[in-house]
């Protein structure tokens, strides 16, 4: 069964160091998602891409995030400088094009410690 | 604002001893509402997608349902292999970009 996969499962990082958080979507999905959760919170969302280009964005996806899909498998979640607050599971999500279908599928995802 | 809220926080039942979980939401329309069983450390694992209300969807020991202002999840006879959180997601117009607001979550725990 199709699934979508995440790299680093854990990753510990210095505030204010870049990380790089990596995400297989499912093969033939077109819409791409990253969502965080910090511990004992909701899950929320930060970001959708579709069509080589940000659909939407939360306010908490700010100047220091971007995302990019650099080749036609890998979807990535970049944090420029990160802070104390940024600790979290962030997990990236995929679904298929547009319609009645339209449920997402959820990475394991990355924990991001930052110290 | 749209909101989702979920009911209760934390249930924990015997096993065989059947109950329900409330999710709540409050939207400006609704594309599509969603239940996802979260583990421990682990993604949400999707469960059901419905789309209007008196919709309903099966699946082993879980069925959901949706009204136009709440859905529920129903358990029947859970096993311990049933404990875990269950979240709840709206889908909301306008647009159609995808974004889920969750709720909370339940937090099951199934005692043998």
């Amino acid at each position: 069964e199709p699934e979508v996969t995440q790299t680093p499962s854990h990753q510990v990082t210095q505030m204010g160091q870049e990380v790089i958080l990596r995400c297989v979507p499912i093969s033939n999905h077109l819409y791409f998602y990253w969502y965080r959760q910090i511990l004992g919170q909701k899950v929320e969302f930060l970001v959708s891409f579709y069509n080589n280009e940000i659909s939407e964005k939360s306010e908490i996806f700010d100047d220091q995030f971007s995302v990019e899909r650099p080749d036609g498998s890998n979807f990535t979640l970049k944090i420029r400088s990160t802070k104390l607050e940024d600790s979290a599971m962030y997990f990236c999500a995929s679904r298929a094009l547009a319609g009645q279908y339209n449920e997402q599928f959820f990475g394991p995802g990355t924990r991001l410690t930052v110290l | 604002e749209d909101q989702v809220t979920q009911s209760p926080e934390a249930l924990r039942l015997q096993e065989g001893e059947s109950s329900s979980l409330n999710c709540s939401y409050t939207v400006s329309g609704l594309r599509g509402l969603f239940w996802y069983r979260q583990d421990p450390g682990k993604g949400p694992e999707f469960l059901f997608t419905l789309y209007s209300a008196g919709e309903e969807k099966e699946k082993e020991r879980l069925k959901a349902t949706l009204t136009k202002k709440e859905s529920f999840l129903h358990i029947t006879a859970p096993k311990p292999e049933d404990s875990a959180t269950y979240l709840c997601a709206v889908h909301p117009t306008p647009g159609n970009t995808g974004k889920l607001i969750f709720g909370q979550g339940t937090t099951l725990q199934v005692k043998p």
